[in-house]
């Protein structure tokens, strides 16, 4: 079972580059969402979605963007990265049936530089 | 909006003595769930343990207990006997029943095992 996959694993970008950060998962969840992870400040969510075609906004959402056309996937998308964006993103899943809990991919370390 | 504190960002313990991580958490809400989970520097996020607030009774997985104080809005994580690879970073995560199932997360602890 490869539950959360997140690709890549590392990346470095340059100062108003772009890029998309890619995760999939196989348990059919209709949940999925997008965390970051600062040094000392636990996880915060950047957006979510309770299915395909719907999606919004969590704490953090400026600087990002999301699709969820499909169950499966659920792409965020970085435009013109900037240092704040440095940080590690986790994908994650979850059934949504009451203590379901999430299920995380192993994340992406990202540097803008 | 709900929101959980973690009051210890660092811990120590001896391997095969017992710990306890704190947790706290703000909510007007009377059904919710609470989690544990374990991130070692493998970066992955592992669950360690939940909690129903409906129920009473205190989960328990293996070494890893909860204390769950539903009036206190505590929910405190015992690890028993100890082990070298249970040091790691400890998340608290609290979870409204329906919606969005998202959870939020305290800063969390950081458990150092020596031996």
């Amino acid at each position: 079972n490869a539950g959360v996959t997140q690709t890549p694993k590392f990346r470095i970008l340059k100062i108003g580059q772009s890029m998309t950060l890619q995760c999939a998962q196989d348990m059919n969840h209709n949940y999925m969402y997008w965390y970051r992870q600062d040094p000392g400040m636990g996880l915060k969510l950047i957006y979510y979605s309770v299915g395909a075609g719907i999606t919004d906004k969590g704490e953090v959402p400026n600087g990002y963007n999301v699709s969820r056309s499909t169950t499966e996937d659920f792409p965020l998308r970085l435009e013109l990265a900037a240092p704040s964006q440095t940080s590690v993103y986790f994908c994650a899943s979850s059934s949504g049936y009451r203590n379901s809990p999430l299920h995380f991919g192993n994340g992406t370390r990202l540097t803008v530089t | 909006a709900q929101t959980v504190t973690q009051s210890q960002p660092e811990m120590s313990v001896q391997e095969a003595e017992t710990v306890t991580l704190s947790c706290t958490y703000d909510t007007s809400e009377s059904d919710y769930y609470l989690f544990w989970y374990k991130q070692p520097p493998s970066r992955q996020m592992i669950l360690v343990i939940r909690q129903e607030a409906y129920k009473q009774q205190n989960a328990t997985e293996n070494r890893f207990s909860v204390n769950f104080q539903k009036a206190a809005k505590s929910f405190s994580l015992k690890i028993s006997d100890s082990q070298l690879g249970d040091a790691a970073m400890y998340f608290c995560a609290y979870r409204s029943q329906g919606g969005s199932e998202k959870l939020v997360f305290g800063k969390g602890t950081k458990l150092t095992v020596n031996p």
